[in-house]
């Protein structure tokens, strides 16, 4: 069973930095690209960045450019972002997504990130 | 740069008639489509891709044509279990997500 569990979300001030991680487990990890979705409270689905399965294609939206980091360690099955220079409007739920041919077939629980002071 | 619109914004269906929901691509996406389900307080939930193809799992009364830049999903006949946020996504570039359509009850 394909399981995606991400952590380290939580309250954060403004231009503070926090790092989400996203074990995965039930496939096998480094076959797959593997994506960060954000839901702001009452809002839809924004993308915010992705990752190859070697590492070799990041991509990010332009909102977060310059400011989060996308990076995985396929030994030991895991998805990160780092996020720093944190503003009111990064507070979102953060997915992590497994890609299949390209479309997210999995998705995690998310993990809340709030920024505010 | 990519702009996913979808409409209406929000539908209002009766139980057992038929929905349509469209996506529009502001350039082609080819078939590089996929339409994802969003319930309340859960993750999204992928219906389709490659703009026609039902995920694993997935009950026939859902389907999805188009390709290029207009798209549409159809639920043929509602249940209670389908009121819910759909949105479209393209990944012919880096993803991009639709604003949604809220689907509710009539």
């Amino acid at each position: 069973e394909v399981q995606l569990v991400e952590s380290g979300g939580g309250l954060v001030q403004p231009g503070r930095s926090l790092r989400l991680s996203c074990a995965a487990s039930g496939f096998t990890f480094d076959d797959y690209a593997m994506h960060w979705v954000r839901q702001a409270p009452g809002k839809g689905l924004e993308w915010v960045s992705g990752i190859s399965w070697n590492s070799g294609s990041i991509g990010y939206a332009d909102s977060v450019k310059g400011r989060f980091t996308i990076s995985r360690d396929n030994a030991k099955n895991s998805l990160y972002l780092q996020m720093n220079s944190l503003r009111a409007e990064d507070t979102a739920l953060y997915y992590c997504a497994k890609v299949a041919l390209g479309e997210f077939d999995y998705w995690g629980q998310g993990t809340l990130v709030t920024v505010s002071s | 740069e990519i702009v996913m619109t979808q409409s209406p914004a929000t539908l209002s269906v009766s139980p057992g008639e038929r929905a349509t929901l469209s996506c529009r691509a502001s350039q082609s996406v080819s078939s590089n489509l996929a339409w994802y389900q969003q319930k309340p307080g859960q993750a999204p939930r992928l219906l389709i891709y490659g703009a026609s193809t039902r995920a694993t799992g997935i009950p026939a009364r859902f389907s999805g044509s188009g390709s290029g830049t207009e798209f549409t999903l159809t639920i043929s006949s509602l249940q209670s279990e389908d009121f819910a946020v759909y949105y479209c996504q393209q990944y012919n570039n880096w993803p991009l997500f639709g604003q949604g359509t809220k689907l509710e009850i009539k």
